[in-house]
């Protein structure tokens, strides 16, 4: 069954590193996503992909990350100079169709995570 | 705008108990809600959902049924198993339309013998 693999599955930084989180989505799909998940807090929004530029982004996804699909497979979320509350896990997530407004199409498929500690 | 809140975890059962877990939404309107699941070592994947007032999603035995008087979306299953040990998510769209979910902080659900 097709999946979305995320990698690395966890990653210990030093505050102000460079951190690339990688995923591959479902290989048909079209619609690409990153959320967040701060220990014991909600899984949050950050961006969502669509056509090779952002669809969507919350207001935590600020000037210090930033996305990519650098080829056909892959899917980045790159966080610049890393901070201590950058420490989460992060969900990559795919659609075929994008996630409606009103609950409609678009099922996410989300891969298993990222886990990111900065120290 | 949207949020839902879940009851906290973990939550811990018998197998063959009846498993309730509760989800509490504030929506504008009323939008589809959705019960998201992540087995040890998985991605989150859907579990159930409803798109209308009094639906009833239901999946693998789980069942949660949309509430607008309560304004409730509280998951059950009358008997769980050792395999049904996850941590499960209460969602909704977000506020403002738009491409995204608003998840709950997830329940964490161990089920033993």
């Amino acid at each position: 069954e097709p999946e979305v693999t995320q990698t690395p599955s966890h990653q210990v930084t030093q505050m102000g590193q460079e951190v690339i989180l990688r995923c591959v989505p479902i290989s048909n799909h079209l619609y690409f996503y990153w959320y967040r998940q701060i220990l014991g807090q909600k899984v949050e929004f950050l961006v969502s992909f669509y056509n090779n530029e952002i669809s969507e982004k919350s207001e935590i996804f600020d000037d210090q990350f930033s996305v990519e699909r650098p080829d056909g497979s892959n899917f980045t979320l790159k966080i610049r100079s890393t901070k201590l509350e950058d420490s989460a896990m992060y969900f990559c997530a795919s659609s075929e169709e994008p996630q409606l407004a009103g609950g409609g199409a678009g099922e996410l498929f989300f891969g298993e995570g990222s886990r990111l500690t900065v120290l | 705008g949207n949020s839902v809140t879940q009851m906290e975890g973990p939550v811990t059962l018998s197998e063959e108990a009846f498993l309730t877990i509760n989800c509490t939404y504030t929506a504008t309107g009323y939008p589809s809600l959705f019960w998201y699941v992540q087995y040890p070592g998985e991605g989150l994947q859907l579990l159930l959902k409803a798109t209308k007032a009094d639906d009833k999603g239901s999946n693998k035995g789980f069942e949660a049924t949309y509430r607008k008087e309560t304004t409730s979306f509280h998951l059950e299953k009358g008997s769980v198993q050792v395999s049904d040990s996850a941590v499960y998510f209460c969602a909704l769209p977000g506020t403002g339309g738009g491409n995204k979910l608003t998840f709950g902080t997830g329940t964490q659900l161990k089920v033993e013998l």
